[in-house]
């Protein structure tokens, strides 16, 4: 367990309407990191940090923001959210003491109607 | 950027058979690492294996760089293993590629 938590764990909201999703850390690791999941696709990256105020984009970015102002959280948040954004996102963080090994939170399933 | 292709899509076992589940990249990584995901959705990381052989359990792992594969052995299967296995590699140093599964159903 390498202490993340995603909040909300469910969401249901219209087209068009803004959505932030929260991912929490309590053990001060500096990367983060939003992925979407869909049928037939896997995994894939939306953004990133590896710092705080520092970002960058994944390979599937269009549509989505994110930002970290503290250590412990990365938000992402979807300015006027479509029905192709209806996905479960995760949220995953590089441990400082494992470099090279990726953990994730419990997820979001999002449903854009 | 890389691709990641795993294989079989879907694998049916009964308890206790024995499976392999291949994990073929298109170009050399410098990390390789296998997922399992449960059927409540949780991932969670099973080994981290960017070379050679490593062993946990019922569960081990071998990458051969030079050939852009990897395998994953599950041996003597439980219920308990069923859902997605993923494998997935770094490019450029900080961002996984994933692939997109296999999916395991053990039946008693």
């Amino acid at each position: 367990d390498a202490g993340i938590t995603q909040s909300p764990r469910h969401k249901v909201t219209e087209t068009g309407t803004p959505v932030t999703l929260r991912c929490h850390q309590t053990e001060n690791h500096r990367y983060m990191y939003w992925y979407r999941q869909d049928p037939g696709h896997g995994l894939r990256l939306i953004h990133y940090s590896y710092g705080v105020k520092d970002t960058d984009k994944g390979e599937v970015s269009d549509g989505y923001s994110v930002s970290r102002s503290k250590t412990e959280d990365f938000l992402l948040t979807l300015e006027s959210a479509t029905s192709s954004q209806t996905s479960v996102y995760f949220c995953a963080i590089t441990s400082d003491r494992a470099p090279d090994t990726q953990y994730f939170g419990p997820g979001t399933r999002l449903t854009v109607l | 950027g890389i691709q990641v292709e795993q294989s079989p899509p879907d694998l049916i076992l009964q308890e206790g058979a024995n499976s392999t589940l291949r994990c073929n990249f298109s170009d050399s990584v410098n990390n390789l690492q296998w997922f399992h995901q449960n059927p409540w959705g949780q991932l969670i990381n099973l080994f981290y294996i960017p070379s050679g052989t490593k062993q946990n359990g019922r569960l081990s792992a071998t990458t051969v760089a030079t050939e852009r594969y990897s395998l994953l052995y599950i041996s003597s299967s439980q219920t308990t293993d069923s859902g997605v296995y993923f494998c997935a590699a770094y490019y450029n140093t900080d961002k996984l590629i994933f692939g997109t599964g296999t999916r395991l159903q053990v039946f008693p």
